[in-house]
């Protein structure tokens, strides 16, 4: 059975712009979990989503968004990009909110 | 945001030694993951702790959940070349994976 898989691997993008992130989650899995992970740091949690509601969400400014398809998959929106959203984006999946997450390989935003 | 305190923060080790790492928090949480992530990769789940004062191992592994909710302790036996990596703690105040703080973070080199 194939992962949860992340698109694009890499991407660069400059100040002000917008960026979409996918994630496609193990099949069977209905919850998605996004982190951010700056260089030398834990990842930290921006959102949750379960069954297409967003079930919990970190403390991250109104510029980060998300939402979850029928399909389960989702989607991270960044708005007006900063140097500092330069991180490893990483989404997890699981089978309901509380089992196990499993994560993908993420995506490297990188922001000049 | 918030991450919790592991350490230490780094360490270099010869093959067949054992290793301990920990970390603490300021808050209780109810669940207590250990997770290793590989340079370009996500990070992968060791070991789950869901009740204070249990012990489990997984392996090599052996991860306690504080008695006071407020730290873990992770000990690998007896390491190997392929147990280098960034090991993190992660909390979760619920039972499950909701809300999930990380560590910052413990790099383990084994030298051969």
């Amino acid at each position: 059975d194939a992962g949860v898989t992340q698109s694009p691997t890499h991407l660069i993008k400059t100040r002000g712009q917008h960026v979409t992130l996918r994630c496609s989650p193990i099949s069977g899995h209905k919850s998605v979990s996004w982190y951010q992970q700056v260089l030398g740091q834990g990842p930290q949690f921006i959102f949750q989503y379960y069954e297409k509601e967003e079930r919990g969400r970190g403390n991250f400014p109104d510029r980060f968004s998300a939402r979850q398809f029928p399909n389960y998959s989702s989607e991270l929106n960044v708005n007006a990009l900063l140097l500092g959203d330069s991180a490893l984006y990483l989404c997890a999946s699981s089978l309901g909110l509380a089992e196990t997450q499993y994560f993908g390989p993420g995506t490297r935003l990188l922001v000049l | 945001g918030q991450q919790l305190n592991q350490s230490p923060q780094s360490m270099f080790i010869q093959e067949g030694e054992d290793v301990s790492m920990n970390c603490t928090s300021s808050s209780i949480f109810n669940t207590w993951l250990w997770y290793k992530q590989d340079p370009g990769e996500g990070p992968v789940l060791l070991i789950a702790l869901y009740k204070a004062g249990e012990l489990t191992s997984n392996g090599r592994l052996t991860a306690q959940f504080g008695i006071t909710r407020k730290d873990s302790f992770l000990n690998i036996s007896a390491s190997i070349p392929s147990d280098v990596g960034i090991y993190f703690c992660a909390g979760a105040p619920s039972g499950g994976y909701q809300k999930v703080t990380f560590g910052t973070g413990t790099k383990l080199q084994v030298i051969p």
